[in-house]
């Protein structure tokens, strides 16, 4: 079956820095991939919607510079946070589709920023 | 780790028939239920959920009722619509700790008129 490996899986970072998180699509060309973040005690918020070869698409009230998102390969997505904050700290998951396998999730990162 | 399980598909039906979608979770803790849909071309959308056993979610015909007993959270419909052909995924989120959410693999639903 597909598989969707995310990695790291917990991330902690000085405030400032920046976060790369890779998905990535192991047995399967994921022609799309979406990126998601999950707020305490609520449900997923859909950041942006990738394509390969193209730019994301990010949702209304996501900061695009901040959350950098590409999708260079047909098996790759990176989520940059770039100069993370504390409020920034979120567990973040990729979902990948391709192939005819439909979507299939990552296992999420966990970012704490300090 | 907590998990979840849900009915492998495709599962392909005519309109108006009676809809199941059966999901099972594993958790140390009493978590959060949901269920998501994700029709083509979209991001997930919730569905309904269900935050303590005995709770129903329901939303658009849709129902799910939380089992603590089975550690169940069927999804159902007792029409369904052309319309709701998609991607339903079930998932769970602990109530403690971080909160992490654990989906399952998803079932594909095609509604034929």
């Amino acid at each position: 079956g597909a598989v969707v490996s995310q990695h790291p899986s917990r991330v902690i970072c000085k405030s400032g820095t920046s976060v790369k998180i890779e998905c990535r699509s192991l047995d399967f060309q994921a022609t799309t991939m979406f990126w998601y973040r999950q707020f305490p005690k609520q449900s997923l918020m859909l950041m942006a919607t990738s394509n390969e070869g193209s730019k994301a698409t990010y949702e209304q009230g996501v900061e695009k510079d901040k959350f950098l998102i590409n999708h260079a390969s047909l098996t790759l997505s990176t989520l940059t946070v770039t100069s993370a904050h504390p409020e920034d700290s979120s567990f973040y998951i990729c979902s990948a589709s391709g192939g005819g396998y439909g979507y299939t999730f990552g296992s999420g990162t966990r970012l704490t920023v300090v | 780790g907590d998990s979840v399980t849900q009915m492998e598909g495709p599962v392909t039906l005519s309109e108006e028939a009676f809809l199941t979608i059966n999901c099972t979770y594993t958790a140390t803790g009493y978590p959060s239920l949901f269920w998501y849909v994700q029709y083509p071309g979209e991001g997930l959308q919730l569905l309904l959920k269900a935050t303590k056993a005995d709770d129903k979610g329901s939303n658009k015909g849709f129902e799910a009722t939380y089992r603590k007993e089975t550690t169940s959270f069927h999804l159902e419909k007792g029409s369904v619509q052309v319309s709701d052909s998609a991607v339903y995924f079930c998932a769970l989120s602990d109530q403690g700790g971080n909160n992490d959410m654990r989906f399952g693999a998803g079932t594909r639903l095609t509604v034929k008129p």
